[in-house]
């Protein structure tokens, strides 16, 4: 099976403009959660996605919201980007079982340069 | 915050075993202990998983203590492509909160030649 992918890989955007990262899960996964990586904050849940709709949330701004279509691909929108917007953008997806825990795995990730 | 402490740093040479620890003292019944690693700018891949029996697959193995508050990931032959940051996660069984991982700093593990 093809792995999580995501698109684009890497952007170059400059502050105010907004930007909308793309993310393909594993084939047969229904759950779609999404990441930054800092490297001062480290590793941080943004949300996730499951039936197309928002089920968990971080501790985020408003700036920064998702989506997901019928087929369980996802976007996430940053709007009136800033410096510290600069990060590795990471989407996980998982199958979502009843009867067990879901393991997430990861696509490449995004990275994003805000200047 | 994580629920999860690990040595910041650790070195093995190339061909042993890395042995790399996991404090999880606050862990309750209802979550797993999930290990991923991530090599430099890449996405963090899945290594294993346990809830309280000691797991084997292809990458590595992992050894949880009887009371759960510690457990021990082990490559049993490290390669200098295992040089990695290495995450210990504890995560809920319950599906909806599992898919919402909690990262601590991790282990850098650096495998020498």
């Amino acid at each position: 099976k093809a792995g999580v992918t995501q698109t684009p890989r890497y952007l170059i955007k400059t502050r105010g403009q907004q930007v909308t990262l793309s993310c393909s899960p594993i084939s047969g996964h229904r759950s779609v959660s999404w990441y930054q990586q800092t490297p001062g904050q480290g590793l941080q849940f943004l949300f996730e996605y499951f039936s197309e709709t928002q089920r968990n949330k971080g501790n985020f701004p408003g700036r920064f919201s998702g989506r997901q279509f019928s087929n369980s691909r996802s976007e996430m929108n940053v709007s009136t980007l800033e410096l510290g917007d600069s990060a590795l953008y990471l989407c996980a997806s998982s199958l979502v079982r009843r009867t067990s825990t879901d393991t997430q795995y990861f696509g490449p990730g995004t990275r994003l340069t805000v200047l | 915050d994580a629920k999860t402490t690990q040595p910041p740093s650790m070195d093995c040479a190339e061909g042993r075993a890395a042995n790399l620890p996991c404090n999880h003292s606050t862990i309750s019944g209802n979550e797993y202990v999930y290990w991923y690693r991530q090599i430099h700018s890449q996405g963090p891949q899945y290594i294993i998983h346990g809830l309280k029996n000691n797991e084997t697959n292809e990458m590595a193995s992992l050894i949880i203590t009887e009371d759960r508050k510690s457990s021990t990931l082990i490559l049993p032959h490290a390669t200098l492509r295992d040089t990695a940051v290495y995450y210990c996660i504890v995560s809920p069984i319950s599906s909806g909160s599992a898919r919402q991982l909690t990262f601590g700093s991790g282990t850098q593990l650096t495998v020498l030649p």
